[in-house]
């Protein structure tokens, strides 16, 4: 079974400081792993996914990730935060082709400290 | 917007009772999923269709149930509603086919029970 840890419910960050937002998987096979975002009132939007390949990746309005398999880790980051990062945020696993069910974390709260 | 439209927006209604949500996927996307969104339980996998058969299930109660028509649309019943099936529940489509698929959610329907 699939599983993900998200460490803060909660984080309230300056308006340009750094954003960190964790995220801890187990998985007994080779995960994907997907951070998405919900603003209030709305659906699930994805910030960024890995699959194969580069650990370290990119995705939309600034966010990055990087899978470390050792530490079964995917972390996300934003070098500045922006006051319409507030929202909340969501790491996810799945096994991918097959069986292709999104297994959530509890989120995070993300607050931007003008 | 995701393409992925749901149906109503919005539902009250009281215990004990039975409703139905609609999804219409994106089109061309053949693999359609449920989700719940509660306090209590977070985001949960409900189930997964493809091309009109089930192909997953997660924590689904048997009071629920889903199916997948032909023209790809799908619908959610719930029945002998419960106070604790109050929840935003989500559907996401993906194209479904091998490889990674990208799951696109939907708005959600947030259905409260009284």
């Amino acid at each position: 079974a699939q599983s993900v840890t998200q460490l803060g419910s909660h984080v309230s960050v300056s308006e340009g400081a750094l954003v960190l937002l964790r995220c801890n998987y187990s998985s007994s096979v080779p995960p994907y792993l997907f951070w998405y975002v919900q603003y209030p009132n709305q659906g699930l939007q994805l910030l960024l996914k890995y699959t194969t390949g580069a650990t370290l990746v990119k995705g939309i309005n600034g966010f990055e990730a990087e899978f470390k398999k050792s530490e079964t880790s995917f972390h996300l980051t934003k070098p500045s935060a922006h006051m319409s990062d507030a929202a909340e945020y969501f790491c996810a696993v799945s096994e991918g082709f097959g069986n292709e069910k999104l297994t959530f974390g509890t989120g995070t709260r993300l607050t931007i400290i003008p | 917007d995701s393409g992925v439209t749901q149906t109503p927006k919005h539902l009250i209604t009281a215990t004990g009772q039975r409703v139905t949500l609609r999804c219409s996927p994106r089109s061309g996307d053949l693999s359609v999923y449920w989700y719940q969104q509660s306090l209590d339980q977070g985001l949960q996998f409900l189930i997964q269709y493809y091309n009109g058969e089930e192909r997953a299930k997660g924590n689904i109660l048997e009071r629920f149930s889903a199916q997948q028509f032909p023209d790809l649309h799908s619908e959610l019943n719930l029945s002998s509603l419960e106070l604790g099936d109050s929840a935003l529940y989500f559907c996401a489509s993906s194209a479904g086919g091998e490889g990674y698929n990208e799951q696109f959610f939907g708005p959600g329907t947030r259905l409260t029970v009284l």
